[in-house]
């Protein structure tokens, strides 16, 4: 079974810190997404990785970087946190190809920002 | 410019209903996929269906079918006696063929009461 996890399922953190959300999947999928969810809105796309060390800005990747030192491992980072941060942070994985692949998610993570 | 749109926000229904889930796209490409995903109260989630734009076939799997008509652009999901462990968010996604990233619509909660 495709297994994506998430460091944190609930996080709080202040205004002004520096927040690292970690994400591994253990399938060998070449790509690897970070998302937004917020009521109304849907997922949104922050940031997306096609492989090691190579990333794409998503649609929303303002005040957000993003590193992939490792194939299996995502890291979303939030440079100075701030209360508009406050969300639901999903990663997922999937393998690239010209044929959408599924993108398997993990738990999500809840942050919130005070 | 690609799109979801999922109209229903909300929907509540008494167990052994059906109900209908609605989702419309648009998207310039003749080659892409649809997807349905499930996001249970625990947060993560969960495939149910890929179709790529070739495959108008309606698909049936259990209580679940699935309706797509380019006609319309649409691609609606159908629950059949709807049960309590049904209820959550679900979520429509489009993906044009040569990427690997997905477009979802904001969501659809269901709500299926006893």
């Amino acid at each position: 079974d495709v297994k994506v996890t998430q460091s944190s399922r609930y996080l709080v953190k202040r205004t002004g810190e520096k927040v690292f959300l970690e994400c591994v999947q253990d399938m060998d999928h070449e790509n690897m997404f970070w998302y937004r969810q917020d009521p109304g809105l849907g997922l949104r796309l922050i940031y997306f990785s096609y492989d090691v060390k190579m990333k794409e800005k998503g649609d929303i990747p303002e005040g957000y970087s993003v590193s992939r030192e490792k194939k299996e491992r995502f890291s979303l980072i939030l440079e100075s946190a701030s209360t508009n941060q406050t969300s639901m942070y999903l990663c997922a994985s999937n393998r690239r190809g010209q044929i959408t692949d599924t993108q398997y998610f993990g738990p999500g993570t809840r942050l919130t920002v005070l | 410019a690609q799109k979801v749109t999922q109209a229903q926000t909300e929907i509540s229904v008494v167990e052994k209903e059906d109900v209908t889930l609605d989702c419309v796209y648009e998207t310039r490409d003749t080659t892409y996929y649809l997807f349905w995903y499930k996001q249970p109260p625990s947060g993560e989630l969960v495939f149910l269906i890929r179709r790529n734009s070739f495959d108008e076939q309606n698909e049936i799997s259990g209580r679940y079918s699935w309706n797509f008509q380019k006609s319309t652009s649409s691609f609606n999901f159908t629950i059949t006696a709807s049960q309590v462990v049904d209820s959550a968010v679900y979520f429509c996604a489009l993906s044009e063929a040569g990427t690997d990233k997905l477009i979802f619509g904001t969501g659809t909660r269901l709500q299926v009461f006893p």
